[in-house]
């Protein structure tokens, strides 16, 4: 078991580039979690997979974002034509089952926008 | 919609003293509760939860009770380590929605 892996660690893009974030979840989990956490605040949840099924995705994930998660394993989430305010950590988590009790969280990717 | 309260902090305490950081819940329904704790440069992890009214989560030492009369789940341990330094995150699930996580409570143990 080797955790819930994210790459990048740190991101620095200018406003109006595009950015992709992988995640890699402990491989036996079915579900896989992006959340999003700015200074100061708890992590805010962004969308979730069951398997390679986009199950759920917040009123927080605008147009511009999109995630994937092709054949149930890693998933990637995009970011369009970045903007200052999606500055954030974002964070990957993973569970196995059917049922939220108990996520596994990537240490998260550092996104800022110039 | 679902939402939880957590004490702010910093809180700073000198080791072996008694903790208590405070969380409150509002849902529809009846949620599961949990603390999870990131340590720093550590992804978060759960440190314990209770799934339904009275239960008692425990990890660690740490412990907490859901008390759905005053709708709070607070996080108490007896004796604080240098080692317990880290972020406190309250979080809540109704159903099978995903977590909703408190602001997070960042505590501080001196030696």
């Amino acid at each position: 078991d080797t955790g819930v892996s994210q790459n990048p660690r740190h991101k620095i893009t200018k406003r109006g580039q595009n950015v992709t974030f992988r995640c890699d979840p402990i491989s036996e989990h079915n579900r896989l979690y992006w959340y999003r956490q700015t200074l100061g605040q708890g992590p805010e949840f962004l969308t979730y997979f069951q398997n390679e099924a986009q199950l759920e995705k917040s009123r927080l994930l605008s147009d511009r974002f999109s995630a994937e998660r092709p054949k149930g394993s890693f998933s990637t989430l995009e970011i369009q034509r970045t903007e200052q305010g999606d500055s954030a950590m974002y964070l990957c988590a993973s569970s196995l089952g059917q049922t939220n009790e108990k996520l596994f969280f990537g240490s998260g990717t550092q996104l800022s926008v110039l | 919609g679902d939402s939880v309260t957590q004490m702010e902090g910093p809180v700073t305490l000198s080791e072996e003293a008694f903790l208590t950081i405070n969380c409150t819940y509002t849902a529809t329904g009846y949620p599961s509760l949990f603390w999870y704790v990131q340590y720093p440069g550590e992804g978060l992890q759960l440190l314990l939860k209770a799934t339904k009214a009275d239960d008692k989560g425990s990890n660690k030492g740490f412990e907490a009770t859901y008390r759905k009369e005053t709708t709070s789940f607070h996080l108490e341990k007896g004796s604080v380590q240098v080692s317990d330094s880290a972020v406190y995150f309250c979080a809540l699930s109704s159903g099978n929605t995903p977590l909703v996580f408190g602001k997070g409570t960042r505590l501080s143990v001196i030696a």
